[in-house]
């Protein structure tokens, strides 16, 4: 079963508003990441965050390690159509020889 | 620097056929991990090699097999195919073990 809970299972939104998404599990977790893939590719990386409490930026998109350290949220601001797509989180998950597991992901769509 | 490159892009094989497929990783990236990602499962992580050797395994039955060479290029092999083969297999590099890992564009495998 799915270790990595992730939510809004999926996004319509309007061009120009702000995404948030968020990732929460039972298990803690070392690193949180964050990827985003178009269809008919692998997921890019987005933002990598590696300690508790840690805020990063990458443009429009910041994404925070919860203090707990099972938890993760991701937002995008003034969404734009390129944003479309599905973004997972994972992370590398101590019980399980650190290999790296997903959230179902989030399927974003923007009405332009 | 190049990015994570697999080949071929798209295969089609029947039911009891078997595949190899290719991964070149990040040049100088000594750790490849392979994952299946379907509709209805998600990414799901299938092994990882570092320095030629197996470090990790998914809850794949024995018909998927890898194996990496010394420089550092993996390939997976399916034998004797199944319909839910059908997937997309993505392949991620990363320096080593624990680090970021980074997705070539993946194989679309369809089994008829």
């Amino acid at each position: 079963g799915q270790q990595l809970n992730q939510s809004p299972q999926s996004m319509f939104i309007q061009e120009g508003e702000d995404v948030s998404m968020n990732c929460t599990s039972s298990s803690i977790f070392n690193t949180w990441l964050w990827y985003k893939q178009d269809p008919g590719e692998g997921p890019v990386l987005l933002i990598a965050l590696y300690k508790a409490g840690e805020l990063t930026s990458n443009g429009r998109l910041t994404a925070q390690f919860g203090i707990t350290r099972k938890d993760s949220f991701l937002n995008i601001s003034a969404s734009i159509p390129s944003d479309v797509g599905i973004y997972f989180c994972a992370g590398p998950l101590m019980e399980y020889g650190n290999k790296l597991v997903f959230g179902a992901g989030t399927i974003l769509r923007v009405k332009s | 620097k190049a990015g994570v490159t697999q080949t071929p892009r798209y295969l089609i094989k029947t039911r009891g056929q078997q595949v190899t497929l290719s991964c070149s990783p990040i040049s100088g990236h000594r750790s490849v991990s392979w994952y299946q990602q379907t509709p209805g499962q998600g990414l799901q992580f299938l092994f990882e090699y570092f320095s030629e050797t197996q470090r990790n395994k998914g809850n794949f039955p024995g018909r998927f097999s890898g194996r990496q060479f010394s420089n550092s290029r993996s390939e997976m092999n399916v034998s004797t195919l199944e319909l839910g083969d059908s997937a997309l297999y993505l392949c991620a590099s990363s320096w080593g073990q624990k680090e970021t890992q980074y997705f070539g564009p993946g194989t679309r495998l369809l089994v008829l």
